[in-house]
């Protein structure tokens, strides 16, 4: 079985300036890892993923993040935030074998100008 | 279709009423996945289908949850003698083939008074 953990549950940060939401997971079998974007009253929106290849993956709004196997690690990385980003960002797992989609317990961001 | 789509949007039902969420995913997509989502929490996992197939549903509550997917495409999610315990929102999401991302529907809103 799988399961993540995401340390922030609130995160407060300025316009403008970097952001980093930390995910980490545990499971006994290899993973794929996807972040997720919540806005208010919205379904679930896919920021990026991580599959195989590149530990270093990009994806929508200037958001990247690290799989870090040997930490057991998946963090969400942007290095200027807009108002706009303000959000709930949640972190989810899934064996390469199949199954359910496993989420965190999501970390909410909130930019201030 | 253009994407997931979940209806009705928002449902208030009596407590003991029986209820029926319905989900039409993207056309083609094999898997399909219910979560519900209490207020701030991150999504928990209900139930999904392979094709027609239930392949887990290990999230369900109580023996009051039931989902089918008859024909392999559209999805009803229904909850019996609904309880206030059961106000959240619930999710579906669908995905083509394993390891691809999961497209969410905006998600039904259930409010048991």
């Amino acid at each position: 079985a799988q399961s993540v953990t995401q340390l922030d549950s609130q995160v407060p940060v300025f316009e403008e300036a970097p952001v980093e939401l930390r995910c980490n997971y545990s499971s006994s079998v290899s993973v794929y890892l996807f972040w997720y974007v919540q806005y208010p009253n919205q379904g679930l929106q896919l920021l990026l993923k991580y599959l195989s290849g590149s530990t270093l993956v990009k994806g929508i709004n200037g958001f990247e993040a690290e799989f870090n196997k040997s930490q057991t690690s998946f963090h969400l990385r942007k290095p200027s935030v807009h108002i706009s980003d303000t959000a709930e960002y949640f972190c989810a797992v899934i064996s390469n074998q199949g199954g359910k989609l496993i989420f965190g317990q999501g970390t909410e961001l909130s930019v201030k100008p | 279709g253009a994407g997931v789509s979940q209806s009705p949007r928002y449902k208030v039902a009596k407590r003991g009423q029986d209820v029926a969420l319905r989900c039409d995913p993207i056309s083609g997509h094999v898997s399909l996945f219910w979560y519900q989502q209490a207020l701030g929490q991150g999504p928990e996992f209900l139930t999904y289908f392979q094709n027609e197939a239930q392949l887990d549903k290990s999230g369900l509550p109580s023996d009051r949850f039931f989902a089918e997917r008859p024909e392999g495409s559209v999805s009803t999610l229904k909850i019996q003698r609904t309880q206030q315990e059961d106000s959240a929102v619930y999710l579906c999401a669908s995905s083509p083939i394993l390891g691809t991302e999961a497209f969410f529907g905006q998600g039904t809103r259930l409010t048991v008074v």
